[in-house]
């Protein structure tokens, strides 16, 4: 079925440091990508999307890029900051019928100063 | 207020009681969904109504869970007999459009059953 993989955290980084977060989905079709972001205290809040192969999402900084080739959606920042510090969700919106989202896991993100 | 608002944020309860949680979309948005999400995990699709109908319910675990959106605007999910398998936050959310996957998120209704 639909889908998302991302790699497993807690990451940990230093302020400034380059980030990157791998999501992969299942390829079935060509399913609309997004970046859903939870800080500390809130709800999860959409942070960047791709609807189609080749499309760049880009919010706050972080970018990514839909590979259809590698399945793949990868978040990327090149220099994070303490407010970056949140739980990071990758998912796909299902196709055939009923467009709901499905998420991966998610990746807590903590950077120190 | 501008959000989502969920309600209660916090509820704990003992194993065979009813709950129910209740959700306030965004004024205007015609899509609701409920998500699950235990801890560790990313959410997990309950339900979404498209204006008062439900359109797809198949992420309901069982018959023990429904969902209500009587005028197309404040939903409820209510859960019967709950067990200790049900303890997670449950997550409702709006969009504008059902098809875009923008969703916009309360803070979550925390469940724990005892």
């Amino acid at each position: 079925g639909d889908s998302v993989t991302q790699m497993e955290g807690p990451v940990t980084l230093s302020e400034e440091a380059f980030l990157t977060i791998n999501c992969t989905y299942t390829a079935t079709g060509y399913p609309s990508l997004f970046w859903y972001v939870q800080y500390p205290g809130e709800g999860l809040q959409l942070l960047l999307k791709a609807t189609k192969a080749d499309d760049k999402g880009s919010n706050k900084g972080f970018e990514a890029t839909y590979r259809k080739e590698t399945t793949s959606f990868h978040l990327e920042k090149g220099s994070v900051q303490v407010s970056d510090s949140a739980v990071y969700f990758c998912a796909r919106l299902t196709q055939g019928g009923s467009e709901k989202l499905v998420f991966g896991k998610g990746t807590k993100l903590t950077v120190n100063p | 207020g501008a959000g989502v608002s969920q309600t209660p944020s916090n509820k704990v309860t003992e194993k065979g009681k009813y709950v129910e949680l209740r959700c306030d979309p965004i004024s205007g948005h015609t899509a609701l969904y409920w998500y699950r999400q235990s801890l560790g995990q990313g959410p997990e699709f309950l339900i979404y109504f498209q204006g008062t109908g439900a359109a797809d319910d198949s992420g309901l675990p069982n018959d023990r869970f429904f969902a209500v959106r009587p005028e197309g605007s404040v939903s409820t999910l209510k859960i019967q007999r709950t067990e200790r398998g049900d303890s997670a936050v449950y997550l409702c959310a709006s969009s504008l459009n059902w098809l875009t996957g923008e969703l916009f998120f309360g803070e979550g209704s925390r469940l724990t059953v005892l």
